[in-house]
């Protein structure tokens, strides 16, 4: 199939801590993968991708590594923001014009 | 550079009432153009999407509609709407290569009473 599954919610962190959100997918060919933030009553903006295996996506602060051998696609950061507050997708793009997301995992980070 | 617009925002609509949701986007020629759901708390779900005027791929059966009756422009309808199509829609677009993003536009909250 074309499933991308993705760490449960809610997550909730204290500011300054290490995030990691983990992203699976199933395997056919070789799809691009993406990271993408929505925050509260607003659409979904691109945080990050990857287009090929071992490729790292970055942005913000944030990271990804195209890991083809454990298909997955987890993402990190470091230290968390306040305003790092929001749900995060992972999405997967197989060859062709579908596009495969996550359930979705909400992040809080308290002061 | 490119733009994606939809409208409206916000819409309170009864049961029973028809609906048009709009998206323009700007800035791009024959783009892949996608609608999306997603209800309260949960994850997206792709309803329509299209790969050129007049071209529209259903991917779940029910009473909405999609209409691209420009290169630009994609249009989301029902004739007479439930009370479980209350969610929030979004537009987005690509092109159609296999690394290609999809840009999202700011989504339109439709609650039906």
């Amino acid at each position: 199939g074309n499933s991308v599954t993705q760490m449960e919610g809610p997550v909730t962190l204290s500011e300054e801590a290490f995030l990691t959100i983990n992203c699976t997918y199933t395997a056919t060919g070789y799809p691009s993968l993406f990271w993408y933030v929505q925050y509260p009553g607003e659409g979904l903006q691109l945080l990050l991708k990857a287009t090929k295996a071992d490729d790292k996506g970055s942005n913000k602060g944030f990271e990804a590594t195209y890991r083809k051998e454990t298909t997955s696609f987890h993402l990190e950061k470091g230290s968390v923001q306040v305003s790092d507050s929001a749900v995060y997708f992972c999405a997967r793009r197989p060859t062709g014009n579908q596009f495969y997301f996550g359930t979705g995992t909400s992040l809080t980070v308290i002061p | 550079s490119q733009t994606i617009h939809q409208w409206p925002a916000t819409l309170v609509q009864p049961v029973g009432s028809p609906l048009s949701l709009e998206c323009t986007v700007e800035g791009t020629s024959n783009p892949n153009l996608y609608w999306y759901r997603q209800a309260a708390g949960r994850g997206l779900q792709l309803l329509f999407y299209s790969v050129g005027i007049g071209q529209i791929s259903s991917e779940v059966p029910q009473n909405l509609s999609a209409s691209r009756p420009q290169d630009r422009q994609f249009i989301l309808s029902s004739k007479k709407l439930l009370l479980s199509d209350s969610g929030f829609y979004l537009c987005a677009w690509t092109m159609g290569t296999r690394t290609g993003e999809l840009f999202f536009g700011e989504g339109s909250r439709l609650t039906v009473l």
